[in-house]
């Protein structure tokens, strides 16, 4: 099983402010990485698939990057409804694997 | 638009069943394989089991496997979740996910809902 870690667990940030957000898988998965983006009381939001695609309707100030075993997702300019819980997964081998979160709040 | 409308969860003893279901809705859901991911209460997300398009290829988290079966029904347009000996530790939210070009991602996601295991 391919382990996904996240860090931060968690970061304040101001609005306004560049956010990025890590993710590390245990061994390569290629660019098969995708973000998703929670809310509380809410399903997930994808945001990036392919590791860099930004998925429909997702604002541009979200950008991914990375390929193998390191990624990144970027946010540029946090606006107040990007508060929330963003999660990396990988798709290339089974089962697919979740990182455990990065929590993103206003501080 | 799609939509996907999760149901069936409650309240279940250790050991007992219970099957969920996902209707769809705006799609014709044998063009795409599907998922079940759950998360249990503060925690993360993690991914259950999964359909291709036509049912006959199917994968399952080692947590559940020989315990939970995924099925559908495609003559309905309804995913399903068969699962039996259930365990305090199965005690989650559960979301019904559709793939996307690839069937290991997901780009649309039920509302959920809540499966508790407990005497």
């Amino acid at each position: 099983e391919i382990v996904m870690t996240q860090s931060p667990a968690a970061l304040s940030v101001s609005p306004g402010e560049r956010v990025t957000l890590s993710c590390r898988a245990s061994q390569s998965v290629s660019s098969d990485l995708v973000w998703y983006q929670q809310k509380p009381g809410q399903a997930p939001r994808l945001l990036i698939y392919g590791a860099s695609t930004r998925a429909t309707d997702i604002p541009g100030r979200f950008s991914g990057s990375g390929s193998g075993t390191e990624f990144t997702l970027t946010i540029s300019g946090l606006q107040s409804e990007d508060f929330a819980v963003y999660y990396c997964q990988q798709f290339n081998n089974w089962p697919l694997t979740f990182g455990g979160g990065t929590k993103v709040d206003i501080k | 638009e799609v939509q996907l409308v999760d149901s069936g969860g409650g309240l279940v003893q250790p050991g007992g069943s219970l099957r969920l279901s996902c209707a769809a809705s705006g799609i014709v859901l044998r063009r795409y394989a599907m998922s079940w991911v759950r998360q249990a209460p503060g925690k993360g997300l993690e991914w259950v089991s999964a359909s291709s398009g036509g049912g006959d290829t199917t994968y399952y988290a080692d947590s559940v496997k020989g315990r939970f079966i995924i099925s559908r029904d495609n003559s309905r347009n309804m995913l399903l979740l068969q699962m039996n000996s259930l365990r305090a530790e199965d005690t989650a939210v559960y979301y019904c996910a559709k793939a996307g070009y690839s069937s290991g991602w997901f780009d649309g996601w039920g509302r959920g809902t809540l499966v508790t295991v407990s005497s």
